[in-house]
């Protein structure tokens, strides 16, 4: 059973970088055939996708944040990386990661999510 | 910017068949764009439920249905019961970028 969790501070201040890190039990990253990706919901909103990135390390991101997003993955520890730079309180939300297999673009298994206030 | 639109919200009876649609600023919706569908119940992760227009994941009900239905994507729910009541989600794939909907509210009244 493929399991997703994020982790990472709850608070940051604005201007700073957003670091979150998606640990994933239950399954390889490096075995290949899937897009590893975060995806945000403001509160009280919908949700939004952040980007994803493939274990080759492509990558792509949601063009309104790829200025400020980059989506790592470091196969030795299983995780996938999110940061988000110049962090401002719309980036309030809270942060899930995703597997989406890369053949079907099927998403299956999401993180629970991690909330991530920015506030000074 | 590309908008994917849902309706925003659907009421149905325990029992009745509801369909809920993912329309594309793009033009028609067609397998090409991968939809995806997803429930979410207040405080909870969303969960996927439909891959590739049509596909079931295993842990997805019988009574949910995916499909292109006039230039959109489609779920369909039937039979529906008290605990389908929840915000639905699509997300559509665009060569790269994946845009999700507003989402519905779906009431079970």
């Amino acid at each position: 059973q493929v399991q997703l969790q994020e982790s990472g501070p709850g608070l940051v201040k604005p201007s700073q970088t957003l670091s979150l890190t998606c640990t994933v039990s239950g399954g390889s990253i490096s075995s290949g055939g899937y897009y590893w990706s975060w995806i945000r919901q403001l509160p009280g909103k919908g949700l939004e996708w952040i980007g994803y990135i493939h274990y080759t390390g492509s990558s792509f991101y949601n063009p309104s944040l790829k200025s400020r997003v980059t989506i790592s993955v470091d196969t030795s520890k299983n995780q996938v990386s999110l940061r988000l730079r110049s962090v401002t309180a719309a980036d309030t939300a809270v942060y899930y990661c995703a597997r989406v297999m890369d053949t079907a673009m099927a998403s299956d298994y999401w993180g629970q999510g991690t909330l991530v206030t920015v506030s000074s | 910017q590309t908008v994917v639109t849902q309706e925003p919200s659907l009421t149905v009876s325990p029992g009745g068949t509801v369909t809920l649609t993912c329309a594309s600023s793009t033009g028609a919706v067609t397998s090409g764009y991968y939809p995806n569908w997803f429930q979410q119940k207040p405080g909870q992760a969303p969960r996927p439920l439909i891959y590739s227009t049509t596909n079931k994941h295993s842990w997805t009900p019988a009574r949910f249905s995916g499909s292109l239905l006039g230039g959109k994507a489609a779920l369909t729910l039937s039979g529906v019961q008290p605990e389908d009541e929840a915000e639905y989600y699509c997300l559509l794939y665009y060569g790269g970028a994946w845009v999700f909907g507003g989402g519905t509210k779906l009431t079970v009244l």
